[in-house]
Formats: structure tokens, C-alpha cells, sequence
């Protein structure tokens, strides 16, 4: 019954290594956001997505790839990882016209 | 760009004490306020929100306040629990070119001693 779940929960990845996260949303919402937390807790917006448009897209290395096949889905492929790429990344959810996300429970990557 | 700050960093009260979190933010055009706890290892949670055309909105033991002019709105949690210790952020909407985004304050953390 999980409204925003994202796969997996923990990823350790060697640098230089290619890895993906997904994250899939039953809210029935037409908007999807990627968010970094770093390690001091404080919350970024990376990329957004309407109704698998791409609508916000931040100043974020080309290394990283959203991509949505669906509006229930926003996926994140990140390429030869770097060490300062190591953080937590939630996915979201809203609908339009209906300010308030829903996050995930976050996906803790860390790259050594 | 967008900026919301965020005080005080960390703020321990006793149980059963009142905890205040405020926050300041710069786009004049920002017109939701929502604030989120995150509890260790879990996303953050929406708790309360107000909008614009609101001064103040409470629920039960938490409330917001908002002061337009001024640009800052506040978290006010009353008869604080153990169970309300968490890291607590505010947010405001800004505008991202054709759609908004939520502006995150750097969070608060927050521990209530028994």
C-alpha cells in the first residue's frame, strides 16, 4: 500500500560504476520529483517530471539521466559515479494544482 | 534564486515544553508554506501547510503562522512528546520557469527530552 516506493532502500557502488533507482507512485499524482539529501540533511531538487514531461531540470551534472515511462514512474540512471555523489535521493509525488508532496522513504547511495 | 532559511539548527526542549522553528524566504511570489518532519531513516512528512491568503492554521498540537509582509512564517508545536523529536524542514513554493518547486529550508533538528 505504499504510496511512493523507491528501489532499492541501500546502494554501495564502487566509482566509476553506472547504477539506476526507481521509484514508482500509486497516488494517481501527474507530477514526480527527484530530491538529494546530502549529508547534512539539506534537500535539493534535481529534476521534475508532468505527466512524463520533463519540467524542472537543475543545474545537475549530465551524469545523471531521469527518466519517466510513465507518470507513475520517474527513474534515475547516474554514470560513472563519483565519491561526492554518495547522499540520499527521495523520490515525490503531487498533483497539480494540489501543492503537497509525497516522498519516498529515500534511497541511500553510497559510492566508495 | 529562491532561498528559504531556516532557524534555530537544533533546538532541545523538555517534554512538554513548546517548541517555535522559524523560517524566512525571498520570492515574494511563494503562496504555499508547507512544513515536513523526517524521522530517521524515513522521508520527509508532510505535517501542516498554510497558504497565502491565511495568517494562521492549526492542528491539534501544531501551528503555523505567517506573516506576508515580512516574508516569514513560523512551526509551533505545543505539549512536545518524545515522539516529536525528528528534523523538521520548511518549505515554500517557487517557481521553476513553467511550474513550482518546493524550496527547502536547511531543517531544524529537534529533540524533546523525557
Amino acid at each position: 500500500d505504499t504510496a511512493v516506493s523507491q528501489t532499492p532502500k541501500y546502494l554501495v557502488t564502487q566509482m566509476g560504476n553506472d547504477k539506476s533507482i526507481k521509484c514508482e507512485q500509486n497516488l494517481g499524482h501527474d507530477t514526480m520529483y527527484w530530491y538529494k539529501q546530502d549529508s547534512k540533511k539539506f534537500l535539493k531538487i534535481m529534476f521534475s517530471y508532468n505527466n512524463k514531461e520533463l519540467i524542472i531540470n537543475e543545474t545537475v551534472p549530465n551524469r545523471f539521466s531521469p527518466k519517466s515511462p510513465d507518470k507513475a514512474h520517474l527513474n534515475l540512471h547516474i554514470n560513472s559515479l563519483e565519491l561526492g555523489d554518495s547522499a540520499v535521493y527521495f523520490c515525490a509525488s503531487s498533483q497539480t494544482g494540489d501543492y503537497g508532496y509525497t516522498f519516498g522513504s529515500g534511497t541511500r547511495l553510497t559510492v566508495v | 534564486g529562491e532561498n528559504v532559511e531556516q532557524h534555530p539548527s537544533t533546538l532541545s526542549v523538555q517534554e512538554g515544553d513548546s517548541a517555535v522553528i522559524k523560517c524566512t524566504y525571498s520570492d515574494s511570489a511563494s503562496n504555499y508554506f508547507p512544513w515536513y518532519k523526517q524521522e530517521l531513516g524515513k522521508g520527509p512528512q508532510l505535517i501542516i501547510d498554510i497558504r497565502s491568503n491565511v495568517g494562521e492554521k492549526k492542528d491539534q498540537r501544531i501551528a503555523v503562522t505567517l506573516n506576508k509582509t515580512a516574508k516569514h512564517f513560523s512551526l509551533h508545536i505545543t505539549e512536545t512528546q518524545p515522539e516529536d523529536s525528528a528534523v523538521y524542514f520548511c518549505a515554500a513554493l517557487g517557481r521553476g520557469g513553467a511550474t513550482n518547486k518546493l524550496i527547502f529550508g536547511t531543517g531544524t533538528l529537534l529533540a524533546v527530552q523525557p
